[in-house]
């Protein structure tokens, strides 16, 4: 089945440890997101790549950044976790159809930094 | 930019209907509609566009009030595999640019 794939499922790193999440998908789709989640919040975008094309959020801490070396995959790098970094990281992909779009989300990386 | 959701949270019987609104300060360009159950992730619902097209589940109903930028998402008879918490995602401005911001969400218990 196609489907968008995140490794680890779980992350435990130490603070200041940088650390690296990965995303892979099978939809062959051509624009890729990354969320960051905390517990009973909303799903915040950090990035996203529309092809090759990486567009950051305004409010994304330049301590995320992220690479996308072919459609298939997206990484997420860390350089300095904070406690405050702990959360779900969500990755989601979407295929760009004209106005109709939506987002296929992978189950997610559960961070926890100590 | 955030929209605004409610209510917070809801608890039905099984059986009964419900409603969750999700309201923007800004004028909308679509609206789209997930639910996420606990330890899961989000899935699609519903997508509404400004004109009034929508695509999404044939079994959930949805409206987007283009005047008042708000959008509404009808559960009726509701089951028990409808809990969950139910975000919307919306895109401000004339067009799409393939980006949303999810409101902070709408818990959704539905009880035998």
């Amino acid at each position: 089945d196609a489907m968008v794939i995140q490794n680890p499922r779980y992350q435990v790193t130490q603070f200041g440890k940088p650390v690296t999440l990965s995303c892979s998908q099978t939809l062959n789709h051509n624009v890729m997101y990354w969320y960051q989640q905390k517990s009973s919040q909303a799903p915040k975008l950090l990035f996203h790549y529309y092809d090759k094309d990486f567009n950051n959020e305004a409010d994304t801490p330049d301590n995320f950044q992220s690479r996308r070396p072919n459609t298939s995959f997206c990484f997420l790098d860390i350089r300095s976790p904070g406690l405050g970094d702990a959360a779900m990281y969500l990755c989601a992909t979407s295929r760009e159809t004209g106005v109709w779009y939506e987002q296929y989300f992978g189950p997610g990386t559960r961070l926890t930094v100590t | 930019q955030q929209p605004v959701q409610s209510p917070q949270a809801v608890i039905l019987r099984e059986g009964e209907d419900a409603v969750i609104n999700c309201s923007s300060s800004k004028a909308l360009y679509s609206v789209h509609w997930y639910r996420q159950k606990h330890g899961e992730a989000p899935v699609f619902l519903m997508i509404l566009l400004k004109g009034g097209e929508q695509k999404g589940h044939d079994k959930i109903s949805a409206s987007f009030n283009e005047k008042k930028q708000q959008s509404s998402l009808y559960l009726t008879a509701s089951q028990l595999s409808y809990s969950g918490t139910y975000f919307c995602g919306t895109e401000i401005g004339g067009g799409s640019n393939y980006k949303l911001t999810f409101g902070k969400g709408t818990l959704l218990t539905v009880n035998p």
